[in-house]
């Protein structure tokens, strides 16, 4: 089956940019996202790339894919505290209704 | 982005009862809602896929008649935790599909006593 791994943990100072990592091993996951979780909280949508697609942009998120690979990488520019949090990369293959997660990264933001 | 709302956020229940959880989309309908279960700095486990009007698809490993699903709506979808043991205590999170997003409630904390 699918695996999907994750960086455990990521410290950066504020202002900086982050740049969390994510590798997946089934070459036909279709789409590919990424989650943000707070302590105590549910997991918020930030963003979802498709496997066509080798970058996008939303605001201070970039995404990057290399399909070949098979690497997903999270940018978030000008990080603030705010971003401190756990962040889940998550892959889907078309068609499919089953999230395969990874095992998330603890961003840790620094003053 | 669309609402996904749980209920209770938190319950204590005491060993050998049954606890409801109730999930719903709140401005959109959803044919599928999913039911995971997160262990303390863990990933999620996805635990069932719930499809309004039929019954749902168990993972394996997952006792479905010990976590009864009901996705008796389109906006809602419940898991009952039948005769609740300690280790049943988790963070119960529920998901609702839209198109290709998939969007999560805010999660229920059940400790078992």
């Amino acid at each position: 089956g699918e695996d999907v791994e994750q960086s455990l943990f990521l410290s950066v100072r504020e202002g900086d940019s982050s740049v969390i990592n994510c590798t997946y091993t089934d070459s036909s996951s279709t789409y590919l996202y990424w989650y943000k979780q707070e302590p105590g909280a549910g997991l918020q949508l930030l963003t979802y790339i498709f496997s066509n697609m080798d970058m996008k942009q939303d605001q201070r998120l970039t995404v990057l894919l290399n399909k070949k690979d098979k690497h997903l990488s999270l940018r978030i520019a000008d990080t603030q505290t705010g971003d401190s949090a756990i962040y889940f990369c998550a892959s889907r293959k078309g068609g499919g209704n089953k999230l395969t997660f990874g095992t998330g990264t603890q961003l840790k933001v620094e003053l | 982005g669309a609402v996904v709302s749980q209920h209770p956020s938190w319950v204590i229940c005491k060993s050998g009862t049954s606890v409801k959880i109730e999930c719903r989309s709140l401005d959109f309908q959803a044919t599928t809602m999913f039911w995971y279960r997160q262990f303390p700095k863990q990933s999620l486990m996805l635990m069932a896929t719930s499809n309004e009007g039929s019954k749902a698809t168990y993972e394996q490993g997952v006792e479905k008649d010990k976590f009864l699903i009901n996705h008796a709506s389109l906006t809602l979808s419940t898991l009952t935790v039948t005769s609740a043991h300690p280790e049943d205590s988790s963070f119960y999170i529920c998901s609702a599909k839209t198109g290709d997003e998939q969007y999560f409630g805010p999660g229920t904390r059940l400790t078992v006593t």
